[in-house]
């Protein structure tokens, strides 16, 4: 059974540092995702990392897949205050795609 | 917004009560979950469809959860003997032919 940790739980920064989100999953998984979630919100789909090496960048934020390692990064750069959320990684790529999810990592850019 | 609707947006029950949840997918997404998600935690499967065909319910959390897509469309959650435990923010997603799940914005559900 897929099993998806994250870490740091909770991340405080200044605007314009940056840091990375760390996402390790215990068995091979075809897919690994990346999601935001705003305070009371749903989920916004952010990216799909489909193969060993694959890197996608989207404005501020970039994510990695490392399938040997069983470990995707989220990094972001130069943080902004709008950045603010709670950000998932979640492995599927069974059948049926069912997505396992890790317990999120609060992130809070202060001015 | 992602083009998944889900009604109502927030349920509060007394406990031992039925409710029902539905989800509307994006049109021609032939893949639709079901997820139950408690505060603090990410969100947990519970049972998807390929068109109406339920093709994997093992992971309901008891056999008062039920869920359907009669016609390939829409789908319904229902809860049967509401407890206090089934208090979270229910998620409804689907997908086509990528492999995105797209999220609609979620039943809370309160049991009092």
């Amino acid at each position: 059974e897929l099993k998806v940790e994250q870490n740091p739980l909770f991340l405080s920064m200044q605007e314009g540092k940056n840091y990375t989100i760390y996402c390790n999953y215990s068995t091979t998984s075809d897919r690994l995702y990346w999601y935001r979630q705003d305070p009371g919100k749903s989920l916004e789909s952010l990216f799909v990392l489909l193969s060993n090496g694959a890197v996608k960048q989207e404005g501020r934020l970039m994510a990695s897949l490392d399938t040997k390692a069983r470990l995707s990064t989220l990094h972001i750069t130069a943080a902004v205050h709008d950045l603010s959320a709670t950000y998932f990684c979640a492995g599927g790529g069974d059948a049926g795609n069912m997505l396992t999810f890790g317990g999120g990592t609060r992130l809070m850019v202060k001015p | 917004d992602t083009g998944v609707s889900q009604d109502p947006r927030h349920k509060i029950t007394k406990r031992g009560q039925n409710v029902t949840f539905r989800c509307d997918p994006i049109s021609e997404h032939n893949r639709l979950y079901w997820y139950r998600q408690t505060l603090g935690q990410g969100p947990e499967f519970l049972t998807y469809f390929q068109n109406e065909a339920q093709l994997e319910k093992s992971r309901l959390l008891s056999d008062r959860f039920s869920a359907e897509r009669p016609k390939g469309s829409f789908s319904t959650l229902e809860i049967q003997r509401t407890e206090q435990g089934d208090s979270a923010m229910y998620l409804c997603a689907t997908s086509g032919d990528t492999d995105t799940q797209y999220f609609g914005p979620g039943t809370r559900l309160t049991v009092l």
